[in-house]
């Protein structure tokens, strides 16, 4: 089946530190998703990437859609301590129905 | 709160006993989808309803899980007989159509299974 490497799989960073994660996959993607899940709670979209090469922001949040529609990427700029928590990807694919297929989250802790 | 909302937050069971988890998507939204997610894990696709229609269940287990989605309520995620191994968090998520809209989720039904 379809799936998504999401990397790196666990961060560590300084407060005020840029933070990037990406997402790749063999499969082409429709849609890009990012999404935050902090604990005890479910994940929250960030941004949705819709064309390949889009580039989209959200405050401090910037995504790209790769332009092979493989992969995606997420940048957080000038990290702060509330950015901690489960970064997802998600990639929409219209094979059979359309849905989701979710990466295994990046684990992002600021060190204040 | 026009999100989505999922209950119980919370929900014990023991070991051959049947849990039901329930999901009413935001308003206006029409499709759900079921997710399980272990600790450590990512999320992992179960289902996907329609109003009275099961579109897709490639990510259901195909004995003792079953989902549905009335006319008329909440989707229920029924789980029978349940064993240790369904101990998990159970999130749903609801979208507007089914093309490539976002889902938008609840904040999950964590299963505990004595």
């Amino acid at each position: 089946g379809q799936q998504l490497n999401q990397s790196p799989q666990s961060m560590f960073i300084q407060e005020g530190e840029d933070v990037s994660m990406n997402c790749t996959s063999s499969s082409i993607f429709n849609t890009w998703l990012w999404y935050k899940q902090e604990p005890g709670e479910g994940p929250v979209l960030l941004i949705a990437l819709y064309k390949a090469g889009e580039l989209t922001s959200n405050g401090r949040l910037t995504a790209q859609f790769g332009i092979t529609r493989k992969d995606s990427f997420l940048n957080i700029s000038a990290s702060i301590p509330s950015d901690v928590g489960i970064y997802f990807c998600a990639g929409g694919t219209t094979s059979g129905t359309y849905k989701y297929i979710f990466g295994t989250g990046t684990r992002l802790k600021v060190l204040a | 709160n026009a999100g989505v909302m999922q209950n119980p937050r919370h929900l014990v069971r023991r070991r051959g006993q049947e849990a039901r988890l329930r999901c009413s998507p935001m308003k206006g939204h029409s499709h759900v989808y079921w997710y399980r997610q272990l600790p450590e894990e990512g999320l992992k696709f179960m289902v996907y309803l329609q109003k009275e229609n099961i579109i897709d269940e490639s990510g259901m287990p195909k004995e003792r899980f079953s989902a549905e989605f009335p006319k008329e309520g909440p989707s229920i995620l029924r789980i029978q007989q349940v064993v240790r191994g369904d101990s998990a968090a159970y999130f749903c998520a609801s979208s507007p159509e089914t093309t490539n809209q976002p889902q938008h989720f609840g904040d999950g039904t964590r299963l505990s299974i004595l």
